[in-house]
């Protein structure tokens, strides 16, 4: 079963806003991470935040983690439309190295 | 190519017909992942090798998945006598190095193979 949840499952945007997407999980983690995928590829390693830590920034990337609501957040500032893709939360936990992904936000940004 | 590949990238099987995946991490990575990716869904962990040591096959859904890496580098996860659940994008990743605890280091997935049983 999935750990993540991400929420919306779908969002559609205009070029230049910004996007914000939402992550929840259920246990302990080591690390949280958000990956992209566009459609039919693998998957790209977008930014890490460690548990420990609650904002990491990166480019247009904006992550903060809540360990308390076991919540994190991915914000997208300044869209384009190339940024339309698929996005996923993944946690590896305290006791392995798999990750466990949420169900993904589909992100359609429009020129 | 320095990325990892993945081969091949889709293939059609009939229900009960035996399918071989093939990895091919990016060189020198001593982890390999397997994922199972259904439509719309996010990845599944499958199964976890270092080296050539399978350290993890608790995602594996039955014991008509198996995977292998006998020499420490490409992969090769065959599903047999497939099902139509079985149906989804295979993912594989590597990573430089053996997790540690206090350390994370970054999986690099491949394009993965899209598998559909008819």
């Amino acid at each position: 079963s999935q750990q993540g949840e991400e929420d919306p499952q779908a969002l559609s945007i205009q070029e230049g806003e910004n996007a914000t997407m939402n992550c929840s999980y259920k246990t302990s983690i080591n690390n949280l991470q958000w990956y992209r995928q566009n459609s039919g590829r693998g998957l790209v390693h977008l930014i890490l935040i460690r548990s420990n830590e609650r904002e990491k920034h990166s480019g247009r990337l904006r992550v903060t983690l809540d360990t308390s609501k076991k919540s994190s957040s991915l914000l997208i500032t300044a869209s384009r439309a190339a940024d339309t893709a698929s996005y996923f939360c993944a946690t590896d936990g305290t006791s392995g190295s798999r990750l466990t992904f949420g169900e993904g936000t589909q992100l359609t940004v429009n020129p | 190519g320095a990325g990892v590949s993945q081969s091949p990238r889709y293939k059609v099987a009939k229900r009960g017909q035996d399918v071989a995946l093939r990895c091919d991490p990016i060189s020198g990575h001593v982890s390999l992942f397997w994922y199972q990716q259904a439509l719309g869904q996010g990845p599944e962990f499958l199964t976890y090798f270092q080296n050539e040591a399978q350290l993890d096959k608790s995602g594996l859904p039955s014991d008509r998945f198996f995977a292998e890496r006998p020499e420490g580098s490409v992969s090769t996860l065959k599903i047999q006598r497939t099902q139509q659940e079985d149906s989804a994008v295979y993912l594989c990743a590597s990573s430089l190095v053996s997790w540690v605890r206090s350390h994370y280091n970054e999986q690099f997935f491949g394009p993965g193979t899209r598998l559909t049983v008819l």
